[in-house]
C-alpha cells in the first residue's frame, strides 16, 4: 500500500498569512493526490484534484503544487473560514490511502 | 445538483453485518466517468477509504478490511450500498459515501453525503 505522510499535524496561523502543507508519499503518485477540507461535525469538501486542479468555485488562494512523490497545499491570505482540518488522498493505485490531516487554526 | 445522503442502521453488536445505503440524486451511475465510493472515520480520527464501485461495475475494496466488504449499486434507484460483516467494536465510525468523478486517469471524490454514524456496541 502506498503511505501518505503528512506534515504538520497541526499548526497555527494569522488572518491574512500564507501557509503550506505537504503529502509525502512512499512512491511516485504520478500527481494523482486530491485535497478536502473538513470543518468540524461537517462532511469533507473537495478542493483540488490531480495535485493542482482546483475545483469550480474553490477560492483562488488555494492550489496545489508537487510531482513524483512530494505534493503541497498553499492557502495564501488565510481568512477566518480556512480554520478546518485538510487531507490529502492519493488515488494513483487501490488501495486508495488518506493522508493523517493538518490541522489549521486562525490565531 | 448532486447530492447524497447515507442511511445505517445506527447501533449494532459485535458479529453482525453492516449495511449502508447511499441514495443519491443529480447525476446518474450508469454515466461514463460516474462512481460511488464509501469512507469512514472514527470519531476524532482520519478518513479511512473503503470501497468504490463504478459506472461499469468495477468493484475495488480495501484489503485491510479482510474480505468483510460488499458493494453494489441499484442503478435505477439512484442507490448505492456498503455490507461489512463480522463487525466489532473498531468499525464504530461515522461512514461517508461520496461520488467518483473519473477523467483523463485522475479520479476524485467530488460531492459527499453528510455521514451516517454507526456504533458497534454490546
Amino acid at each position: 500500500d502506498i503511505q501518505m505522510t503528512q506534515s504538520p499535524a497541526s499548526l497555527s496561523a494569522s488572518l491574512g498569512e500564507t501557509v503550506s502543507i505537504e503529502c509525502l508519499a512512499s512512491e511516485d503518485i504520478y500527481n494523482n493526490l486530491a485535497w478536502y477540507q473538513q470543518k468540524p461535525g461537517k462532511s469533507p469538501q473537495f478542493l483540488i484534484y490531480y495535485a493542482s486542479s482546483l475545483q469550480d468555485g474553490v477560492p483562488s488562494r488555494f492550489s496545489g503544487s508537487g510531482s513524483g512523490t512530494q505534493y503541497s497545499l498553499k492557502i495564501n491570505s488565510l481568512e477566518s473560514e480556512d480554520a478546518a482540518t485538510y487531507f490529502c488522498l492519493q488515488d494513483s493505485e487501490y488501495p486508495w490511502t488518506f493522508g493523517g490531516g493538518t490541522k489549521l487554526e486562525l490565531k | 445538483q448532486v447530492t447524497l445522503k447515507e442511511s445505517g442502521p445506527g447501533i449494532l453488536q459485535p458479529s453482525q453485518t453492516l449495511s449502508l445505503t447511499c441514495t443519491f440524486s443529480g447525476f446518474s451511475l450508469s454515466t461514463y466517468g460516474m462512481g460511488v465510493g464509501w469512507i469512514r472515520q472514527p470519531s476524532g480520527k482520519g478518513l479511512e477509504w473503503l470501497a468504490n464501485i463504478w459506472w461499469d461495475d468495477d468493484k475495488y475494496y480495501n484489503p485491510s478490511l479482510k474480505n468483510r466488504l460488499t458493494i453494489s449499486k441499484d442503478t435505477s434507484n439512484n442507490q448505492a450500498f456498503l455490507k461489512i460483516t463480522n463487525v466489532d467494536t473498531a468499525d464504530t465510525a461515522t461512514y461517508y459515501c461520496a461520488r467518483l468523478n473519473y477523467y483523463s486517469g485522475a479520479h476524485w471524490f467530488a460531492y459527499w453525503g453528510q455521514g451516517t454514524l454507526v456504533t458497534v456496541s454490546s
